[in-house]
């Protein structure tokens, strides 16, 4: 079955400063891959996602690369904001969205 | 997006006894998922909950312990039976729509 990384799993960045979220995956038949944020006591809420036939996806402030070769994509978010302090899980799915497999989650914190 | 509900967003259980977890979603979907999300800890699939067939359940979930119904193409049950201390956590119930997944609130359940 599909095995998803995320690193790190901790990351302290200054406010206004970018923060990078990279994962990988093991199952080339995988092409959908999704960010989600979960702050404290609520969901997973979709931020971005990005389809193996798309290199790059930005909106607004946040952008998705995905190498598909490599099998690695990242989540990049510019000009933190306190707010955008939360815990983000990768994930990684086949096209019928029956097999969904999320990454272990990176603990993000903007610093005022 | 989908506007997913779940109640009770929390409860507090006696050991032995069974908890009914209800997911509503304000559109029909064809496939819902429920989720176990451990304190500080990714997201595990329970089940897949496809409306006219039984669940799929994952390796080390099963159906006495997880039984689920899924009457229609908006909502679905989740049991968690016979709770103990170790089924303490986060239940999130979520839905398959149009390549993306969407999650609810989650039920936060303690079991004393």
């Amino acid at each position: 079955g599909e095995n998803v990384e995320q690193h790190p799993s901790t990351l302290s960045v200054q406010e206004g400063d970018s923060a990078v979220i990279k994962c990988t995956y093991s199952d080339s038949a995988s092409n959908y891959f999704p960010w989600y944020k979960q702050e404290l006591g609520k969901g997973p809420q979709l931020i971005i996602d990005i389809r193996s036939n798309v290199g790059e996806k930005k909106d607004q402030r946040i952008a998705v690369t995905l190498n598909k070769t490599a099998k690695h994509f990242s989540l990049h978010i510019t000009e933190t904001q306190p707010e955008d302090s939360a815990v983000y899980f990768c994930a990684a799915s086949t096209p019928t969205g029956n097999q969904f497999y999320f990454g272990t989650g990176t603990s993000l914190t903007v610093i005022p | 997006s989908a506007v997913i509900s779940q109640k009770p967003s929390r409860d507090i259980c006696q050991r032995g006894t069974s908890l009914t977890i209800q997911c509503q979603v304000d559109s029909q979907v064809t496939m819902m998922f429920w989720y176990r999300q451990q304190p500080g800890q990714s997201l595990t699939l329970i089940a897949t909950a496809n409306q006219g067939s039984e669940a799929t359940y994952e390796s080390g979930f099963v159906i006495d312990k997880f039984p689920i119904s899924r009457p229609n193409l908006t909502f679905s049950t989740l049991t968690v039976s016979n709770m103990s201390p170790e089924d303490s956590s986060i239940y999130l119930c979520s839905a398959w729509r149009g390549y993306e997944q969407f999650f609810g609130p989650g039920t936060r359940l303690t079991v004393l």
